[in-house]
C-alpha cells in the first residue's frame, strides 16, 4: 500500500461547478499536509498548507480529517485556469523535513 | 521573487555517461532535496541535504551521488547513467518554519 494515495482522476469539470477530491495517507502520526497544484510540464508550487481547522483561500477549502486519515481539496466555482494536476504533500515527522511523502496526484480538467 | 535555478531544462546522454545536474537556490534555506517524477509514481526523493557537506539518502538513492559544498548549492550525479534513470529530476529546497518547498523548473532527463 502506498503511504499516500489520490485519485488519479482526471475529474472533468463544467466551468463553474465545484469538484471536490481526497487524499489518504497511512501513518497515522503524520504532522503536516499541504496541496500543490502542478501545471503540465511545470514544477508544482504550494497551494495551500492543510490546518486540523480546516482552512480557505479564496475559491479553494482543504480540510483534514484524522480520524479516518485523509485531506481533502474543494474547488468552488471552477476557473478555466483550475486545470492542474494536484499533489498531496504528507510530513509524516515533527522537526525533520526530510520525509515528505508525496502522492501522485489528481488531474483536474475544467472544460468550457 | 525566490528562486530556484536548475542547470539544465533537458538532456540526453547515453548509457554510461556521467551526468551532472545542478540546482542553485537564493532564499539562503538549509535544506534542498532532489526528486524524480515519474507518471503514476509521484515524487519520490533521492537525496536531501539539511546543511553544507550533509546529506541523507532518500527512497531511491542508488545510482545516484550528490555534492553540497555551498549552501546555495546542490547536484546531482549519475555516475554511470542507465536507461531507467530516464525522468523529470526536480530540485527543491525548503522554508523550514512553514514546511513550504520551493521546486526549480525541472530537468528532463533522457539516456538512450
Amino acid at each position: 500500500r502506498k503511504e499516500v494515495e489520490q485519485d488519479p482522476g482526471p475529474f472533468n469539470v463544467p466551468e463553474g461547478a465545484t469538484v471536490a477530491f481526497n487524499c489518504t495517507y497511512s501513518n497515522s502520526a503524520s504532522q503536516s499536509f499541504f496541496w500543490y497544484r502542478q501545471d503540465c510540464r511545470k514544477e508544482p508550487k504550494l497551494l495551500m498548507s492543510v490546518y486540523s481547522s480546516g482552512n480557505e483561500d479564496g475559491r479553494f477549502t482543504a480540510q483534514l480529517n484524522r480520524a479516518s486519515q485523509y485531506i481533502s481539496l474543494l474547488i468552488r466555482d471552477s476557473k478555466l485556469s483550475d486545470s492542474a494536476t494536484y499533489l498531496c504533500v504528507v510530513n509524516p515527522s515533527l522537526g525533520s523535513w526530510g520525509k515528505l511523502q508525496f502522492g501522485a496526484g489528481t488531474q483536474v480538467v475544467v472544460t468550457p | 521573487d525566490v528562486k530556484v535555478t536548475q542547470s539544465s531544462r533537458y538532456l540526453v546522454k547515453r548509457t554510461g555517461e556521467k551526468v551532472f545536474l545542478e540546482c542553485v537556490q537564493d532564499m539562503d534555506h538549509e535544506n534542498m532535496f532532489w526528486y524524480r517524477q515519474d507518471p503514476g509514481l509521484g515524487l519520490r526523493l533521492i537525496y536531501f541535504s539539511y546543511d553544507v557537506k550533509m546529506k541523507e539518502k532518500g527512497d531511491i538513492p542508488e545510482g545516484y551521488s550528490v555534492s553540497r559544498e555551498k549552501k546555495e548549492r546542490f547536484s546531482l550525479i549519475l555516475e554511470s547513467a542507465s536507461t531507467n534513470q530516464t525522468s523529470m529530476y526536480l530540485c527543491a529546497s525548503i522554508v523550514t518554519n512553514t514546511g513550504e518547498l520551493f521546486f526549480g523548473e525541472g530537468s528532463r532527463l533522457t539516456v538512450l
